[in-house]
């Protein structure tokens, strides 16, 4: 059960896009549709942003995206926000694994 | 809308037994949900610990699964967690997790406790 890999950190500046990639395996992300996507700001428990590799919880900006290509899978944030500033996780539910965190920074 | 709440000593002795319980509010224990115990150490990330069902069947890390125990008290509306033998590396922000509404991901977290080993 080896964890997901996950850029540590990536910027940009408001208004941008910017995506972030979550690498598995065939076994893991290659293999199920079940792949989420957590927001965690300092202090705070993660929340969860995409679910099944595309899917947005209630109350979620349409902002963020998800999708998925093969054993990789990635998060988009359109309309680069100061308060989307955070640390993003992957997951691959099924094998309940999580990557290890894009730190994102807004200049 | 189901919340939880973990409780449990901050500081543990190294060689000791970690104890933690997770309160369940707002919905029964019973329902059809795997309850998480996840773990995030100091500036790494996040680490699946386990989990159990209402029935009592539990899953496990492979990598902690020989010092990891997951029990549920129904009557109570809570489950626990005990890791023995802790060291410093086992000192982590402990959360518990659900998959609350149906969907294939935890979707409701406790606020976290933070738990420190050391003599």
């Amino acid at each position: 059960q080896s964890a997901l890999t996950q850029p540590a950190s990536v910027s940009g500046s408001p208004g941008q896009s910017i995506t972030f990639s979550c690498t598995g395996s065939s076994s893991d992300v290659g293999s199920y549709n079940l792949v989420s996507w957590f927001q965690q700001h300092p202090g705070k428990a993660p929340k969860l942003i995409i679910y099944d590799v595309n899917k947005r919880p209630s109350g979620v900006s349409d902002r963020f995206s998800g999708s998925k290509s093969g054993d990789t899978a990635s998060l988009t944030i359109s309309g680069l926000r100061a308060e989307d500033e955070a640390i993003y996780y992957c997951c691959a539910y099924e094998d309940r694994v999580f990557g290890g965190g894009t730190k994102l920074t807004v200049l | 809308q189901v919340q939880l709440q973990e409780s449990g000593p901050g500081l543990v002795k190294p060689s000791g037994t970690l104890s933690l319980t997770c309160a369940v509010s707002g919905g029964s224990i019973s329902s059809r949900n795997w309850y998480n115990w996840v773990r995030q150490t100091p500036g790494k990330g996040l680490e699946w610990i386990g989990e159990i069902y209402h029935s009592g069947t539990t899953n496990s890390n492979p990598s902690l699964k020989s010092r990891v125990t997951i029990s549920v008290d129904k009557s109570k509306n809570e489950f626990s967690l005990k890791m023995t033998s802790v060291t410093a590396a086992d000192t982590a922000v402990y959360y518990c997790a659900v998959a609350a509404n149906g969907l294939d991901a935890f979707d409701v977290w406790g606020q976290g406790t933070m738990v420190t080993v050391s003599s």
